[in-house]
């Protein structure tokens, strides 16, 4: 199995924009999906992008993904940061059947 | 979009099993694989295994491989996952999910 790699913890401050990496370890990152799921405290896991870079219907375009094979990582832009967008996040991707999560990375909007 | 109710909170002696449920709606139920992922408390996301809803094919991760059942019942659209031989470790939010929809969690807590 692969590892994917996220930065612990981000800050930045309203109507900002920020980036949160996902770095895989080994094998290729364009080779599987990569999804992102947003958790608020107390509140179950809602996906804000799938497939790389696709948006369920409800998510603003605030939310943005996007993959880089040259440091084989993906990454979750968000853009005009707001209060709410503070939360913890989460990359996941797959080896043919079994799901990797990334540790996730604690946004903080200040 | 698709949606999973799961069954209630529960509380479990060191030892016991528990058997938890996910009702799928708003979707054609044997369409999509359902897996279950858990959450202790303060950590992040663990995956355990999924299962076809289709066919009924598992996969489970191999930390859970053999203490983990995760079946279903087709005509009731719901997923069920087994855990049994549970400790204080298995204390954790579990939640179902079809990747783009999540049900909203059902809290184990094994304790003495």
């Amino acid at each position: 199995n692969f590892m994917l790699t996220q930065p612990h913890s981000v800050s930045e401050s309203p109507g900002k924009t920020v980036t949160i990496s996902c770095t895989r370890n080994s094998g290729s990152i364009a080779n599987n999906y990569v999804q992102w799921y947003q958790q608020r405290p107390g509140s179950a896991p809602i996906t804000v992008v799938y497939e790389d870079k696709q948006r369920p219907s409800g998510v603003p375009d605030r939310f943005s993904g996007s993959i880089d094979s040259s440091s084989n990582s993906a990454s979750l832009t968000i853009s005009g940061l707001k209060t709410e967008d503070e939360a913890d996040y989460y990359c996941q991707s797959y080896d043919n059947v079994n799901w990797v999560f990334g540790g996730g990375t604690k946004l903080t909007v200040l | 979009q698709a949606q999973f109710v799961q069954s209630g909170a529960e509380v479990k002696k060191p030892g016991a099993s528990v058997r938890l449920s996910c009702r799928a709606s708003k979707y054609t139920f044997t369409q999509y694989t359902i897996h279950w992922v858990r959450q202790a408390p303060g950590q992040g996301l663990e995956w355990m295994g999924w299962i076809n809803a289709g066919n009924g094919n598992t996969q489970y991760s191999q930390k859970f491989q053999g203490r983990v059942t995760i079946t279903r019942d087709t005509s009731a659209g719901t997923v069920y996952v087994d855990i049994g031989a549970l400790t204080s470790e298995d204390t954790a939010i579990y939640y179902c999910t079809r990747g783009v929809s999540w049900g909203q969690g059902t809290l184990v807590t094994v304790s003495s």
